[in-house]
């Protein structure tokens, strides 16, 4: 079965430093992966997905994934992260061949940023 | 495009009360998810549809709960009678077919507190 892991809970970095967030997946055959965003009282948003090409894939808000195959790892980065930045992120893994009803979504990362 | 709209943004009732949770997809869109959101779980998937029809409900998780998709632009999820362990923040996601099948989109969803 696949599986997500997001070993972060929570993390605070400063206005204008950079960002990791870690995520970790199990899957058996190369999988579909995803960063969802989420700010508070809303809905989530899709920062960026992988499901092959070049394993680093761009998003939206300067974000950015790297997949990592040999470390079977999806992790988020940003350079320099904004006060508007503060959310809470969301990995989710997904096979290649059906669609999002078998997506599985980590249990989220709370980004705090201070200034 | 107005999004995927819920309502209500939040509903306070008391336990054994029917309560009734609406979604519009964003138009076009031809598959609609019912998702969980819970700190203690994450983010469940209840039950999904393509084109008005129910595909899997195996995440619905009990008799107490159904949904319902009677056109493309209208959903419901209806607890009854509901709990104090049902309180969570439903979400409605749809997506649309092909090429871009692979994103969601969030509504805002509905915060339900059962009393």
């Amino acid at each position: 079965a696949q599986s997500v892991t997001q070993p972060d809970i929570h993390i605070t970095v400063s206005e204008g430093a950079s960002l990791e967030l870690r995520c970790n997946y199990s899957y058996g055959a190369t999988p579909y992966l995803f960063w969802y965003v989420q700010s508070p009282g809303q809905g989530l948003q899709l920062l960026l997905k992988y499901f092959s090409g070049d394993t680093l894939v761009q998003g939206i808000k300067g974000f950015e994934a790297e997949f990592k195959r040999s470390q079977s790892s999806f992790n988020l980065r940003k350079p320099s992260v904004h006060w508007s930045d503060a959310a809470e992120y969301f990995c989710a893994v997904g096979p290649l061949n059906f669609g999002n009803e078998k997506l599985t979504f980590g249990t989220g990362t709370r980004l705090t940023i201070i200034p | 495009d107005a999004g995927v709209i819920q309502s209500p943004r939040h509903e306070v009732t008391e336990m054994g009360q029917e309560v009734t949770l609406r979604c519009k997809p964003i138009s076009g869109h031809n598959s609609l998810f019912w998702y969980r959101q819970t700190m203690m779980r994450g983010l469940e998937l209840l039950i999904y549809f393509n084109n008005n029809v129910p595909i899997d409900d195996s995440g619905m998780p009990e008799d107490r709960f159904s949904a319902k998709m009677p056109n493309a632009s209208f959903s419901t999820l209806k607890i009854q009678p509901s709990e104090p362990r049902d309180s969570a923040v439903y979400f409605c996601a749809s997506s649309p077919a092909g090429t871009n099948g692979k994103k969601l989109f969030f509504g805002s969803g509905t915060q339900l507190s059962v009393l």
